[in-house]
């Protein structure tokens, strides 16, 4: 069965620190895609990265960056030199390629950046 | 607007009403999707649209959650006789494909409180 797990409730930093967040998901299946999403606390979902399972580049945008390893089923991301703004509810997601497009969510880890 | 719009934001009602939200996705988009997020957990699918075709109910809880969308744009999510247990945050989203595991953006939820 398809599963994310963040294990990370809850991370709290100081501004500037660098901070990495977990995911590891489970599939059967070949052919999938995963994402990550911010939940700020205004409460809208805010895409921010979507890979598929045959691309295992690392990619980074800005201070984001997303470390794939399909050999210990792990999407983690990465923020370097946080700031406040970057405080959020952050949640990984898992789709299978085929028959449904369906998005399987993490429950979410809540980063806390502080001034 | 732009981007996927929700109606209404918040709703309070009273054990044993019926209610319904309604999701304006983005235009063009083929993909619709609904989801129901719980207070500290991530977004659970509910089931999923392309065109004006329900391609995916399986997430439904039980037989007093419908949804349509009839001409293929705005959709409709339907919960009869409510409960309490029905409280929590009702997210759409859209792609703007079919069957490809387009990138899903939502939008920013009806917050459901049953009384």
């Amino acid at each position: 069965a398809q599963k994310v797990t963040q294990a990370q409730t809850e991370i709290s930093v100081v501004e500037k620190e660098d901070v990495t967040l977990d995911c590891v998901y489970e599939t059967r299946d070949t052919t999938y895609y995963l994402f990550w999403y911010k939940q700020p606390p205004s409460g809208e979902l805010v895409f921010l990265i979507r890979r598929n399972s045959f691309d295992e580049q690392n990619e980074i945008s800005g201070r984001y960056s997303w470390n794939f390893q399909k050999s210990t089923s792990s999407f983690n991301f990465t923020i370097t030199a946080s700031q406040v703004v970057d405080s959020a509810v952050y949640f990984c997601a898992l789709s299978e390629g085929y028959n449904t497009d369906k998005l399987i969510f993490g429950t979410g880890t809540r980063l806390q950046v502080f001034p | 607007g732009a981007g996927v719009s929700q109606s209404p934001r918040y709703k309070v009602t009273k054990r044993g009403q019926d209610v319904a939200l309604r999701c304006d996705p983005i235009s063009g988009h083929v993909s619709l999707y609904w989801y129901r997020q719980a207070l500290g957990q991530g977004p659970e699918f509910l089931t999923y649209f392309n065109y004006e075709a329900q391609q995916d109910k399986s997430g439904l809880p039980n037989d007093r959650f419908s949804a349509e969308r009839p001409e293929g744009s705005i959709s409709t999510l339907t919960i009869q006789r409510t409960e309490q247990r029905d409280s929590a945050m009702y997210r759409c989203a859209s792609s703007l494909r079919a069957a490809s595991t387009d990138t899903q953006y939502f939008g920013p939820g009806t917050r459901l409180t049953v009384l």
